[in-house]
């Protein structure tokens, strides 16, 4: 099995509206990754989690806030976003950090 | 990361093969050659990596150039659910955990 499973596949929120987003993997993976993409560009990453624990930040805003609880769950907390922060959100995991990652489906952000 | 140019599109026929470039001049001598691609309304896919040599596996082959400043990915023998976005990605071994997509290639199949 080699899936990584993101739910909601679609979501729409208000600009003041606390949302969150969830990602799960069962293949033993100790590291996950969110992604963001807009259409027509490629994916983008936001952080990587390497062991629970969060290894890189590529400098994403606050009100995007990442929780690892266990090694098979990661959750994206979204806060007061903005309307250019509508999205493709994708979830990865591998291995470990330097090996193949495997993509959810990504769930698909719309911000009013 | 050191850099990747691919064509921002390319068509293929079912059942011919398709043979995807990537040029990679400013690779490092610790760089993997990475191809991952992402159907419609899918999340990227590995596809098949290499360092140095010629790399099959059941997806495609890659083929690397001597000097490694460029690669190509072959799909034997296109279907019409090889119709995705390619990329051609380089991880290093500074780039602990991290793909960094360039445009990628669109690549159409026709029946």
């Amino acid at each position: 099995d080699t899936e990584v499973t993101q739910t909601p596949k679609h979501l729409v929120m208000g600009m003041t509206n606390k949302k969150s987003l969830k990602c799960e993997q069962h293949m033993g993976h100790r590291a996950m990754y969110w992604y963001k993409q807009k259409a027509k560009k490629p994916p983008e990453l936001m952080f990587v989690y390497s062991y629970e624990k969060l290894s890189i930040n590529e400098s994403v805003p606050s009100r995007f806030s990442p929780e690892c609880p266990n090694s098979s769950l990661l959750n994206l907390h979204l806060h007061a976003l903005q309307p250019e922060d509508s999205a493709l959100y994708l979830c990865a995991s591998s291995q470990t950090s330097v090996y193949i990652q495997y993509f959810g489906a990504g769930t698909r952000l719309s911000v009013l | 990361d050191a850099k990747t140019t691919q064509p921002n599109s390319m068509e293929s026929n079912e059942e011919e093969p398709v043979h995807l470039p990537c040029n990679h001049s400013t690779i490092s001598g610790t760089d993997y050659i990475h191809w991952y691609r992402q159907l419609p309304s899918q999340g990227p896919e590995y596809v098949i990596h290499g360092l140095t040599s010629n790399v099959n596996n059941r997806m495609a082959s890659l083929a690397i150039a001597e000097d490694r400043k460029s690669s190509t990915l072959i799909l034997h023998r296109a279907t019409l659910r090889d119709a995705a976005v390619y990329y051609c990605i380089l991880r290093g071994g500074t780039s602990y955990g991290k793909l960094t997509f360039g445009q990628g290639t669109i690549l159409t199949v026709h029946p």
